[in-house]
């Protein structure tokens, strides 16, 4: 993930907002990634930008996409406990999916 | 449509051995990419096959292999098991292979340890 830059922790309190920045570095990117990955199990793919908008939303959730910037955020709205959970963003890197180190989110009650 | 089944989900081994792993994609999927993830590194890039043969490989020593069946089912191998070798092993399929932009699904993962 070195390429793909995130901060390590976020917490939240139940029914507050989260957001979880990235910034990327292949300005060549076509899509950029949300992946979360609960404890034990694998990536679960929460959405996806192309690189020619700026802004998607998802039901509670809300991709903003800044590309002179290359930065990433991903916006999850009234936040749950089961929102609890490692956020991965990754941008398609030539052949492979880079990933930032992801960012654990913690909802408290 | 099922999803990106892997097999075994765990796997215990000691140093020296050979393991292989297995992941079926979704259906109509082609291609198949495997992924490394553990604490230190985090998600590292293995290898991706498309049509049984495979299209680009990471940065791991020549004991990881893979194969790709006409079915699209993958399995890989890691001979000569080292300590290191514990992790979190992640399958993911798309339609077409990554260059074409396709949307990677990944599977629940095999959790290997190696004492």
């Amino acid at each position: 993930g070195e390429d793909v830059e995130q901060s390590l922790f976020l917490s939240v309190r139940e029914g507050d907002s989260s957001v979880i920045n990235c910034t990327y570095t292949d300005s060549s990117s076509t899509y950029l990634y949300w992946y979360k990955q609960e404890p034990g199990a694998g990536l679960q793919l929460l959405t996806y930008i192309f690189s020619n908008m700026d802004m998607k939303q998802d039901q509670r959730l809300t991709v903003l996409l800044n590309k002179k910037d290359k930065h990433l955020s991903l916006r999850i709205a009234d936040t749950q406990t089961g929102d609890s959970a490692i956020y991965f963003c990754a941008e398609t890197l030539d052949y492979k999916l880079s990933f930032g180190a992801g960012t654990t989110v913690t909802v408290r009650a | 449509k099922a999803g990106v089944t892997q097999t075994p989900r765990y796997l215990i081994k000691t140093r020296g051995q050979q393991v292989t792993l297995s992941c079926s994609p979704i259906s109509g999927h082609r291609s198949v990419s495997w992924y490394q993830q553990t604490p230190g590194q985090g998600l590292q890039f293995l290898f991706e096959y498309f049509s049984e043969t495979q299209r680009n490989k990471g940065n791991f020593p020549g004991r990881f292999s893979g194969r790709q069946f006409s079915n699209s089912r993958s399995e890989m191998n890691v001979s000569t098991l080292e300590l290191g070798d514990s992790a979190l092993y992640l399958c993911a399929s798309s339609l077409m292979y990554i260059r074409a932009q396709e949307t990677q699904y990944f599977g629940p993962g095999t959790r290997l340890l190696v004492l």
